[in-house]
This record gives structure tokens, sequence and C-alpha cells, in this order.
């Protein structure tokens, strides 16, 4: 059963920013928020995580709402290289592993 | 470091036939992991390992089997290949401890077609 809910496609015009939504409305207190990217035929790559805080990195932002029930992955200048499967994915210590959902196709387009 | 590296590339089996996929991490991972990506599924976790000499089911499981003798491998087997075993195959390592196991670090990916 997923516990992320994400829309199955986006387009983005190049140099502006990609706000890639995720419904995660079951989240338990101790769940962190984390995003992947898959680039055509390559194997998936971390991008970000949080558990209540916003957090940057040096590839993105991550937006999570004051009640953890969604967040928002931001690319704030996206590029073509950045057409990628995004995928939202719930993990907590108790987990030994995490399951990838269907995720985000998102295209930058020129 | 190479990071993750998966053996072979690419794959063609006849039904029934038997292989075995080989990843390897130069990254002192504890965990590891073996997936497979189907076109509209997104990954789905085949069996995993949190230590040398234990694997575990993920959530397709049944037709595969693993094993974890070294540290740094993780054996993928097909015992019977069938054509619904027609998929791309990732492996993916964790460090170690529970709290690192949200950030994997995969390889490239294994092709196989199953005829």
């Amino acid at each position: 059963d997923a516990k992320t809910t994400q829309p199955p496609s986006m387009d983005c015009a190049e140099g502006r920013a990609a706000n890639l939504p995720c419904n995660h409305s079951t989240i338990s207190g101790n769940e962190y928020v984390y995003w992947y990217r898959q680039i055509h035929s390559q194997g998936p790559q971390y991008i970000i995580h949080g558990l209540k805080n916003n957090e940057t990195n040096e590839m993105a932002s991550l937006i999570i709402t004051e009640d953890r029930k969604s967040s928002t992955l931001i690319l704030p200048h996206a590029t073509l290289r950045d057409t990628a499967v995004y995928y939202c994915i719930l993990w907590k210590t108790s987990y030994d592993k995490v399951i990838f959902g269907p995720g985000t196709s998102l295209s930058v387009i020129p | 470091n190479a990071g993750v590296t998966q053996t072979p590339k690419f794959r063609v089996l006849k039904t029934g036939q038997s292989m075995t996929l080989l990843c390897a991490q130069d990254m002192n991972h504890e965990y590891m992991y073996w997936y497979r990506q189907d076109p509209g599924m997104g990954l789905r976790l085949i069996h995993y390992s949190v230590g040398e000499g234990t694997t575990a089911k993920g959530e397709v499981p049944d037709g595969y089997n693993v094993s974890r003798l070294k540290k740094q491998n993780f054996l993928l087997g097909l015992e019977s290949a069938a054509p619904s075993q027609t998929s791309v195959y990732f492996c993916a390592s964790s460090r170690q401890g529970k709290r690192f196991a949200g950030s994997q670090y995969f390889g490239p990916g294994t092709r196989l077609l199953v005829l």
C-alpha cells in the first residue's frame, strides 16, 4: 500500500524553479521524507531528506508543511539534465528498506 | 572509489535457464539491496541484507535467491528464469546502522531479457 502520492508527470521550463509535490497524509512522527531521482536508464540518485524542518543542499530544497502531511521538492533553476523521475519516500530507522512508488516524471522543456 | 558495480550489464536468457547477478560495493557498506524495475511500476524490493551472512525477503522475492557471503558482494540468483522476470535489476547499498538505510547508493543496473 502506497504511503505517498505524487502526480504522475509535470513539465517545467528551463531556468525556472521546478516544484514537485508529495502527499503523505498518514506519515508517522518518526518517519523521514526522502527524495530520490532517476535519470533515464540510470540507477536512482539520493537528493535530500528531512524530518520536520526545511532542508537545502547543493541539489535542491525540501519544504515540509507544519503538519508534515505534505512536502515539496524544489529545484531552483531547472536544467535539461534535471529531466528524470522523482521519487518521494517515507522512511524511519525501524525500517530496513525503502519502498519506491511510481514517482513523478519531470520534463524540463527548453 | 567505484561505488556500486553490477555484472553483467545485459543478459539474454531462455526460459528455464539459470543465472547469477553480481553486485559489488567498495564503500564498506553494511546494508545491500536488490530491486527490479518494470515499466510503469517504479522500483520494487526483491531481497536485502543487513550484514554479511544475512538476507531477508522484500516485496517480490518469489523466483529469486540471494547470498551475502562477503560484505562487499551481494548475489542475486534466478534458478529457473521465466519471461516475467524480464526487467532491469538494480543493486544498492547503505551505511551501517539503520539510521542510514534511507540513503542508498545505486548501481547502474543489469538489463535481463528472458525469452
